[in-house]
C-alpha cells in the first residue's frame, strides 16, 4: 500500500512565523502536490513536483514555496504565516511516466491555524 | 481552466438504501480522467473510483458504481447499499491525459441515518 505522511495533524502558529510542512511517501513516486482545503472550495492546488528540484506553481502559490531535495519528501514553506492561511492542508503523490495523469495518493493532512 | 461543480452540498441517505452524488465538469479535451474522492470525518482521502474518458463502459467498485456522459460533461456517483462507515465528503475530480494538474469539486457531505 502507497503510505503519504505529513510531519503533524495539527499545528498552531503565529502571524510572521515561518512554518514548515512535511511530507514523505515510501512509493517512488516521481510527482507529490501541496493542496489546501477550505470548505465550499474544495481542494486547490498550491505547488506540485515531477521530480527533485523541480516545481511548478499550481492555483494560489502567493504566499508559499516549496522545496524537494529527495525524491520522498516535499515540503511547504510559509515564509511569513498570515490568518488568512489558516487552512487544512493536504500533501499527495502519484506515479506518472512521461506525464500522463495518475490516481493521486493523499496524506492524512495538516489543520494549521494561524493565530 | 476545466472546472468541476458539484451541486449538492450535502446528501444523506439512509442505510442500505442508493444514493447518487451528481457531478457535471466543464473541458474542450476529449481524452481525460474523472475520479471520484472519499474523504471519511478525521481519516485519509481515499480513491474511491476512476473513469478514463476514452472508455464507454462505466466503471464499477463492488456497491460503487459511475454513470458518465461524455456529451453531457456529466460523471455521478452511485453507492448501493448503503453503510454508515460510507458517511464521509466525497470530491469529484477532473484530470487532462498527460497532465498531473487534478481540478477538484466543492465536495458533497453525505450522511448516512441508521
Amino acid at each position: 500500500d502507497v503510505k503519504v505522511t505529513q510531519s503533524s495533524r495539527y499545528l498552531v502558529k503565529r502571524t510572521g512565523e515561518k512554518v514548515f510542512l512535511e511530507c514523505v511517501q515510501d512509493m517512488d513516486h516521481e510527482n507529490m502536490f501541496w493542496y489546501r482545503q477550505d470548505p465550499g472550495l474544495g481542494l486547490r492546488l498550491i505547488y506540485f513536483s515531477y521530480d527533485v528540484k523541480m516545481k511548478e506553481k499550481g492555483d494560489i502559490p502567493e504566499g508559499y514555496s516549496v522545496s524537494r531535495e529527495k525524491k520522498e519528501r516535499f515540503s511547504l514553506i510559509l515564509e511569513s504565516a498570515s490568518t488568512n492561511q489558516t487552512s487544512m492542508y493536504l500533501c499527495a503523490s502519484s506515479f506518472s511516466v512521461t506525464g500522463l495523469s495518475d490516481t493521486q495518493y493523499f496524506g492524512p493532512g495538516t489543520r494549521l491555524t494561524v493565530l | 481552466a476545466q472546472t468541476v461543480t458539484q451541486s449538492q452540498p450535502e446528501m444523506s441517505v439512509q442505510e442500505a438504501e442508493t444514493v447518487t452524488l451528481s457531478c457535471t465538469y466543464d473541458t474542450s479535451e476529449s481524452d481525460y480522467y474523472l475520479f471520484w474522492y472519499k474523504q471519511p470525518p478525521s481519516r485519509q482521502m481515499i480513491l474511491v473510483i476512476r473513469q478514463e474518458a476514452y472508455k464507454q463502459q462505466n466503471a464499477t467498485e463492488n456497491r460503487f458504481s459511475v454513470n458518465f456522459q461524455k456529451a453531457a460533461k456529466s460523471f455521478s456517483l452511485k453507492i448501493s447499499d448503503s453503510q454508515l462507515g460510507d458517511a464521509a465528503m466525497y470530491f469529484c475530480a477532473y484530470s487532462e491525459y498527460n497532465n498531473n494538474d487534478m481540478r477538484f469539486g466543492a465536495g458533497t457531505r453525505l450522511t448516512v441515518k441508521p
